[in-house]
Order: structure tokens, then C-alpha cells, then sequence
């Protein structure tokens, strides 16, 4: 079993809809949890950072955190064809991430 | 802040030539870390260091590969007798610390893609 497994996807929705993106692990010493948005041929960029459980609210983004079933999610609101790009989660217990395999996401016209 | 900087973009080279990567990171930051990406994969973690130091190497990076970050600013990743399984996107980022404890995340390049022949 992998640390961290992440759905690949692909995840097609129309625009406007609500995307729910999620990561579980196996490692109870993660305690940094990360989400980065990576487009073809880019490197990651930081979408959303959480210390810990609970829940963090950007703009269209959020990100939860469940430590006790050590489950993660990234929802996005009102989707728009320029958040098609890959997904990934990321999680830390010191000093080096942990990445899932990113979900790819397509969001239609 | 200019970013993350590395270079080359793309590098093509045949098998069991050396190749070499550099990264510029983010100018007030004290850690640098190398990642591997393949296709369909999340990066996975090479190398780490601090400052100068190079704290920490996963059992990825077999003793082909070396890196050094000589005056704890930019970088370099070489690879020595590649190999076709070397083929990937070699990642650089950076980050800040307080103390001993991780708590700044990761920003990254965009990553030199290389291909062996």
C-alpha cells in the first residue's frame, strides 16, 4: 500500500459545477497537508496549505482535513475550464512531502 | 521574487552520457529540494538540503546521481552513465523554515524534462 493514494482520474465536469478532489494516507505522523494544481508541462504550484485538522476556505477553494480517518479533500466551487489541470495532494510529517499520483481534471465549456 | 528558476527546460541526451541540472531557488530561502516526476506520477523526493548541507537523500537516488548546493544558493543535480529509466521531469523548490520545524510550504520550478535515448 502507498502512503498517500489519489484517484487519477480523468474527472470530466461542466463548468459551474462543484468538484470534490480527495487524498487518503496511512501515515498518522503527517500533520502538513497540501494541495498543488500542476498544468501540462509546469511544476506545482501551492493551491491551498492546512496544519492539522479542520477546515480552510480560499476563494473557490477548500480544503479538509480528517486526521482521524486520515482522509483529505479539496472542493472547488463554480469550476471554470481554466481549472483544468492536475491535482495534486501533498503531506508532511518533518521535513520532505509525500505526494498522491494527482487527479486530473478536465472542466468543460 | 522572481521564482523558482531552472535550466535547462529540456534536455535530450543518449544513453550513458553525464548530464547536469541546475536550480536557482527563491533568494531568501534556506532549503532546497530535488524531486522526480514520470509521466502520470506525483514527484517523488530525492534530495534535500539546508543551507550547504545535504540532510537528507531517498533510497531514489542511487550513487549515479549527486548533487550540491556549494555556497547554500543555487544548485546542481548530476547525472552520471544515464540510463533510459532516468527519463523523467527533474523538480527543484524551495522553502523557509523556523526553527526545525516544516512549516512553509514547497514552491517549485517548472522543472527540467529529461530524455535518454
Amino acid at each position: 500500500q502507498k502512503e498517500v493514494e489519489q484517484d487519477p482520474g480523468p474527472l470530466s465536469v461542466p463548468e459551474g459545477a462543484i468538484v470534490s478532489l480527495n487524498c487518503t494516507y496511512s501515515n498518522s505522523a503527517f500533520q502538513y497537508f497540501m494541495w498543488y494544481r500542476q498544468y501540462s508541462r509546469k511544476g506545482p504550484e501551492l493551491l491551498m496549505y492546512t496544519y492539522s485538522s479542520g477546515n480552510k476556505e480560499d476563494g473557490r477553494f477548500t480544503a479538509q482535513v480528517d486526521k482521524s480517518s486520515k482522509y483529505i479533500s479539496l472542493f472547488i466551487r463554480d469550476s471554470q475550464p481554466s481549472d483544468s489541470a492536475t491535482y495534486l495532494c501533498a503531506m508532511s510529517a518533518i521535513s520532505t512531502l509525500t505526494f498522491g499520483k494527482g487527479t486530473m481534471l478536465l472542466v468543460s465549456p | 521574487d522572481t521564482g523558482v528558476s531552472q535550466d535547462p527546460r529540456h534536455k535530450i541526451t543518449k544513453r550513458g552520457q553525464n548530464v547536469t541540472f541546475r536550480c536557482d531557488p527563491i533568494s531568501e530561502h534556506n532549503r532546497l529540494y530535488w524531486y522526480r516526476q514520470t509521466l502520470g506520477q506525483g514527484p517523488e523526493f530525492l534530495t534535500y538540503f539546508q543551507n550547504e548541507a545535504q540532510l537528507e537523500k531517498s533510497r531514489l537516488l542511487s550513487d549515479r546521481f549527486s548533487a550540491e548546493r556549494p555556497k547554500g544558493s543555487f544548485s546542481t543535480l548530476e547525472i552520471q552513465r544515464t540510463e533510459q529509466g532516468d527519463s523523467a521531469m527533474y523538480l527543484c523548490a524551495s522553502s523557509s523554515t523556523d526553527r526545525a520545524v516544516f512549516n512553509s510550504p514547497l514552491h517549485f520550478g517548472n522543472g527540467t524534462r529529461l530524455t535518454v535515448t
